[in-house]
């Protein structure tokens, strides 16, 4: 069976500093795979998508970036946070060309001090 | 763009009644509609995918329909239980890109 894994579960960082999230599928090949961010409270905000190896599309644009180094990780990146870039990240990955759910990871929570 | 309303205010209902959840979306046609439950602290999790050319989609205790028309989607439990207490989205597709877009969510409070 498939699964996801996205780490670390929690994060607190201080303003200007850098960041890396890693986000792992297995049990499945070739899958599109999405970064969102959900404020307290709020919807799911879509900041990245990709549907194959250095494939990324940028939804927001913002100080993060994306990047995509194997078929099966999803990687979320940032030079220097800002206290904005606070809350919850949650990785997830959808099968095929379209109208397919889409399977999360367990997030991990952003708190930059 | 694609705007999409639900209920922002908590759905508070008694146990074993049937809950009703909206979901409004306009300036778009989605070629269909997904709903997912999310518990605090998790990432949310697929409960249920209709299409446009489908009225009503059931599982189990789930049921959901799709007005094209109204521009809405309707999502019911029946006989709720306290452990159906959790916040339900709603998402659209963005038209043939693969990637969705979800609505802010409606949170479900059952009481026992």
């Amino acid at each position: 069976s498939q699964t996801i894994h996205q780490w670390p579960a929690t994060l607190v960082q201080p303003v200007g500093s850098p960041l890396s999230l890693e986000c792992t599928v297995e049990g499945t090949s070739n899958p599109n795979l999405y970064w969102y961010r959900q404020a307290a409270g709020r919807g799911l905000q879509l900041l990245f998508y990709s549907v194959g190896i250095g494939q990324i599309s940028s939804e927001v644009p913002q100080n993060l970036s994306a990047s995509r180094p194997q078929d099966r990780q999803f990687i979320l990146s940032s030079k220097k946070l800002l206290l904005s870039d606070s809350g919850f990240y949650l990785c997830a990955w959808s099968a095929g060309q379209g109208n397919q759910p889409q399977h999360f990871g367990d997030g991990t929570r952003l708190s930059i001090l | 763009s694609q705007k999409i309303e639900q209920n922002s205010e908590a759905l508070n209902i008694q146990e074993g009644k049937t809950a009703t959840l909206t979901c409004n979306y306009t300036n778009y046609s989605p070629a269909y509609l997904q709903w997912y439950r999310q518990d605090p602290g998790r990432g949310p999790v697929f409960l249920l995918l209709i299409r446009e050319n489908e009225k009503e989609k059931r599982k189990e205790r789930l049921k959901v329909t799709f007005d094209t028309t109204l521009k809405q989607s309707l999502f019911h439990i029946t006989a709720s239980q306290p452990a159906d207490s959790a916040t339900y989205l709603c998402a659209l597709d963005r038209g043939g890109r693969r990637a969705l877009t979800f609505g802010s969510g409606t949170r479900l409070q059952v009481q026992p």
